[in-house]
């Protein structure tokens, strides 16, 4: 993606929390997303959060937004082998040629072992 | 339909052939993108329908590609001449609309292409 940062890789144990971090360039972005894509399948809405907002939670999802450092972050409470998956951070840009596009990073592989 | 559909799910075809992948997004979605995802890359933006206006074909990688969208619905990506770099899941996507800021975009399962 075009300036949207993921490490990788992330491996946890069964019932722990998993962190998924993410950086952005792009001072002019509105609205941050997390997708989740299964093996397969195409890219599943988890949450996301409005950029005047530092904290989103939704049952064991948790988003943080440092909006002065450009850092985005999902926290997986308790996390189950089923949330293993890619993880996708993405952003809206409120630009007026690109309006309404998404700027994804790579994905972030989340491996939970049992 | 209930979500976005994609079909083929998978096409596997002879390099220098053309394709056609289909999206047919959520009923009363104005908004179409199309994306690329290659092995182990992110999404490639490729091409992005609003209502009646010209799309965005900024990410279009060359001029074998293209794409229409009739009757402000059902999409249709086409690649001609195909070259084996062209091999990788096509991803569509709809939303209300980019001036609907909380509504997001929503994915169809995709077409796996492979180019022999």
């Amino acid at each position: 993606g075009e300036d949207v940062e993921q490490s990788l890789f992330l491996s946890v144990r069964e019932g722990d929390s998993s962190v998924i971090n993410c950086t952005y360039t792009d001072s002019s972005s509105t609205y941050l997303y997390w997708y989740k894509q299964e093996p397969g399948a195409g890219l599943q809405l988890l949450t996301y959060i409005f950029s005047n907002m530092d904290m989103k939670q939704d049952q064991r999802l948790t988003v943080l937004l440092n909006k002065k450092d450009k850092h985005l972050s999902l926290r997986i409470a308790d996390t189950q082998t089923g949330d293993s998956a890619i993880y996708f951070c993405a952003e809206k840009r409120d630009r007026g040629s690109t309006l309404g596009r998404l700027y994804f990073g790579r994905g972030t592989q989340l491996t939970v072992w049992p | 339909g209930a979500g976005v559909s994609q079909s083929p799910s998978n096409k596997v075809t002879e390099k220098g052939k053309d394709v056609e992948l289909r999206c047919d997004p959520i009923s009363g979605h104005t908004a179409l993108y199309w994306y690329r995802q290659s092995l182990g890359q992110g999404l490639e933006f490729l091409i992005y329908f609003q209502g009646n206006s010209a799309p965005d074909k900024s990410g279009l990688p060359s001029d074998r590609f293209s794409a229409e969208r009739t009757g402000g619905s059902v999409s249709t990506l086409t690649i001609q001449r195909t070259q084996q770099e062209d091999s990788a899941v096509y991803l569509c996507a709809s939303s209300l609309g980019p001036h609907t800021p909380n509504q997001p975009q929503h994915f169809g399962d995709g077409t796996r292409l492979s180019i022999l």
